[in-house]
């Protein structure tokens, strides 16, 4: 079992609607959950932090966070075409020192 | 805030030859620095784990005599690939944390883990 998993996609969701990103996590002690934007040719972009369950906001983007079902997801409401890209999930496992284990990343697609 | 510099952005060397590829933290210090590398298509894999003042501690089947990693101040960390191959050729970034982090989570985001990214080096060995 992978430690983080994504689907791959490509999402593909209209100009305006809801994109909906899950991912999910083998290690059950993880503490510190992140997401990521990759555009093609770029580095990561740091988009959500959440440490807590529950969502947290900020902006168009809210982070949801299941630690019972292992489970965190990202929300984007209105999508642009700028919001294409990948977005990488990325998890600190405990006892690893900070390192971050990144899902292979879920493609977006937004159309207009 | 939370700015990461690589240099150079992109770089063509032949093989045999070795190339440097620095990552500065331009408004914060960090005591911990990463290096990864990315292949088309592919996530992100790191290598290692660069601390200031102390040797890096390198990822399993990454050669630590090939890939030459100084953490020599609290604001710069440098790879150096030595006799780069083709197969060398990648995408390698950085990530910083910021100085402040204790490894304890904590409100705010001096006590976060979170990383910041490099603009990334693409290098192509020919």
């Amino acid at each position: 079992q992978k430690e983080v998993e994504q689907n791959s996609g490509p999402l593909s969701v209209p100009e305006g609607a809801i994109a909906s990103l899950n991912c999910t996590y083998s290690d059950r002690g993880s503490q510190s959950f992140f997401w990521y934007r990759q555009y093609s040719g770029k580095s990561p972009e740091l988009i959500m932090s959440i440490y807590s369950n529950g969502d947290k906001e900020d902006g168009r983007f809210t982070a949801q966070l299941n630690k019972a079902s292992q489970y965190v997801s990202l929300l984007i409401r209105d999508s642009q075409p700028s919001d294409s890209a990948t977005y990488l999930c990325a998890v600190i496992a405990p006892g690893t020192a900070s390192k971050l284990t990144f899902g292979t990343g879920t493609r977006l697609q937004v159309t207009l | 805030g939370a700015v990461v510099s690589q240099h150079p952005s992109r770089v063509i060397c032949k093989s045999g030859t070795s190339v440097k590829i620095e990552c500065r933290s331009l408004d914060f210090q960090a005591t911990t620095m990463f290096w990864y590398r990315q292949f088309p298509k592919k996530s992100l894999m790191l290598m290692a784990t660069s601390n200031e003042g102390s040797k890096a501690t390198y990822e399993q089947g990454v050669e630590k005599d090939k890939f030459l990693i100084n953490h020599a101040s609290l604001t710069l960390s440098t790879l150096t690939v030595t006799s780069a191959h083709p197969e060398d050729s990648s995408f390698y970034i950085c990530s910083a944390v910021p100085l402040g982090w204790t490894g304890q989570r904590t409100s705010g985001r001096s006590g976060s883990y979170e990383q910041y990214f490099g603009p990334g080096t693409r290098l192509t060995v020919t």
